[in-house]
């Protein structure tokens, strides 16, 4: 079973900031934070990903809290492009290296 | 990253036939996985694919049903065997890479191959 959980929806305004919440429990210490998106019925893309550190690249900020219990991903600037269903992940990056996908949040960027 | 395609893109077969299905990367890989995404649902794992080795599949998964091959460091075929309508689906495979840090640290997607079993 996936140990996140997310909202099922989001909206968000073009051009706003597009904040996707996540809850991640019972992650253990040595397990990653993981966020893919995929765009409608396109293979899932890579995002970013984070330990404990709050992590940001060209696509997005990773806002993990202290207790790791819960993230955000952050999209500073949301575009129409955006509109995807994001997936939150947790996994170990050694033995299988599987990810364990859960149910993912539809987040739709109005213009 | 890697470059991944997927053969067919999509198919409608009818139901007790088997399809097929080629997963190609344009670079070597050790670790690669196939997903299945039932209409308007997430991705659930089949199976992990690693070169020289017998793939390893997940609950609810068996090798009758979807036997996999992975004969090289590029390539994989998954085979959905005696197909029913509730096999209709996405197939995706994907494969771990190690082209940020050094270490593994994400998975590429393929494209995805559409079955519609009548």
């Amino acid at each position: 079973d996936a140990k996140t959980t997310q909202p099922p929806s989001m909206d968000c305004a073009e051009g706003r900031a597009a904040n996707l919440p996540c809850n991640h429990s019972t992650i253990s210490g040595n397990e990653y934070v993981y966020w893919y998106r995929q765009i409608h019925s396109q293979g899932p893309q890579y995002i970013i990903h984070g330990l404990k550190n709050n992590e940001t690249n060209e696509m997005a900020s990773l806002i993990i809290t202290e207790d790791r219990k819960s993230s955000t991903l952050i999209l500073p600037h949301a575009t129409l492009r955006d509109t995807a269903v994001y997936y939150c992940i947790v996994r170990l990056l050694s033995g299988t290296y599987k990810y364990i996908f859960g149910t993912g949040t539809r987040l739709k960027v109005l213009a | 990253s890697a470059v991944i395609s997927q053969k067919p893109s999509r198919d409608i077969c009818q139901r007790g036939t088997s399809l097929t299905i080629q997963c190609q990367v344009d670079s070597q890989v050790t670790m690669m996985f196939w997903y299945r995404q039932q209409p308007g649902q997430s991705l659930t794992l089949i199976a992990t694919a690693n070169q020289g080795s017998e793939a390893t599949y997940e609950s609810g998964f068996v090798i009758d049903k979807f036997p996999i091959s992975r004969p090289n460091l590029t390539f994989s075929t998954l085979t959905v065997s005696n197909m029913s309508p509730e096999d209709s689906s996405i197939y995706l495979c994907s494969v771990e890479g190690a082209w940020r840090t050094g270490g593994y640290d994400e998975q590429f997607f393929g494209p995805g191959t559409r079955l519609t079993v009548l």
